[in-house]
C-alpha cells in the first residue's frame, strides 16, 4: 500500500464548471503524477510534479492546471469542464523507479 | 511505431494454466520495468518491478526482462479465476516519464 488517496472518488458535474481533484500521499515522495485513462488510449500523463511548487506539463495538459503547495498534496483543476474530460483520473507517486497508483476518481461531465 | 507494444487480448485460459504476458519496446534506454494488474473500476496495482535485465520471482508471478531483444514477460503459474484482470506493462529510463502498454485482458476460466 503506497498510501495514496484520491478525493472525490466519483463526481458528476456540468459543462463549464470548475472541478478540483485532490491526491494525498502519506510517504513523502518527491514525484507525483496525474493521469487520465480512457478506452482505446490507455494511461495518458496530464501533469506531474517534482517538488513543492515544481510542476510540468504532460502529453494531454490542455484544459488542466495543477498545484502543489505541500509535499503530500497534488491538486488537479479542470478550469471549465468539457464533455471530453469525462474520464477516470489516477494519481501516482514515484518510488525508487517504480510508480504506485491511487484508487482513481471517476469524473462525468454532462 | 509505438514505444511499447502489448497485445490487447482478450486471453482466455483454463484455471491452473501457466499464463505468459508480453511487451516489446523500442527504446534501449529503458532501465526500469513494471507490471501492473488492474481490476475493473480499480486503480493499477504494482505486481512486479525489475531494474535492468534478468528474472524476478514473487509467489506465482515471474517477471523476465531481455534487454537485448527489447522484450519483457510476466508469467503467472497455477492461474486462478481471481487473476482475471487487465495487465499493464510499463517502463522508464529513469526520468520522470513512464511509458505504458495498452494492457492485456486476461480471463481465467473456472
Amino acid at each position: 500500500d503506497a498510501g495514496i488517496t484520491q478525493s472525490p472518488r466519483h463526481k458528476v458535474t456540468e459543462t463549464g464548471t470548475p472541478v478540483t481533484l485532490r491526491c494525498h500521499q502519506t510517504e513523502n515522495h518527491r514525484y507525483m503524477y496525474w493521469y487520465r485513462q480512457d478506452p482505446g488510449h490507455g494511461l495518458r500523463l496530464i501533469h506531474y510534479s517534482y517538488g513543492v511548487k515544481d510542476t510540468d506539463k504532460g502529453e494531454v495538459s490542455d484544459g488542466y492546471s495543477v498545484s502543489r503547495s505541500k509535499t503530500e498534496d497534488f491538486l488537479l483543476t479542470l478550469e471549465s469542464a468539457t464533455s471530453s474530460q469525462t474520464s477516470v483520473y489516477f494519481c501516482a507517486i514515484r518510488g525508487d523507479g517504480e510508480q504506485y497508483f491511487g484508487p482513481g476518481t471517476r469524473l462525468t461531465v454532462t | 511505431q509505438k514505444e511499447v507494444e502489448q497485445d490487447p487480448g482478450p486471453l482466455s485460459v483454463p484455471e491452473g494454466a501457466i499464463v505468459s504476458l508480453n511487451c516489446t519496446y523500442s527504446n534501449s534506454a529503458f532501465q526500469y520495468f513494471m507490471w501492473y494488474r488492474q481490476y475493473s473500476r480499480k486503480g493499477p496495482e504494482l505486481l512486479m518491478y525489475t531494474y535492468s535485465s534478468g528474472n524476478k520471482e514473487d509467489g506465482r508471478f515471474t517477471a523476465q526482462v531481455d534487454k537485448s531483444s527489447k522484450y519483457i514477460s510476466l508469467f503467472i503459474r497455477d492461474s486462478q479465476p481471481s487473476d482475471s484482470a487487465t495487465y499493464l506493462c510499463a517502463m522508464t529510463s529513469g526520468t520522470y516519464k513512464y511509458i505504458f502498454g495498452t494492457g492485456t485482458r486476461l480471463k481465467v476460466l473456472a
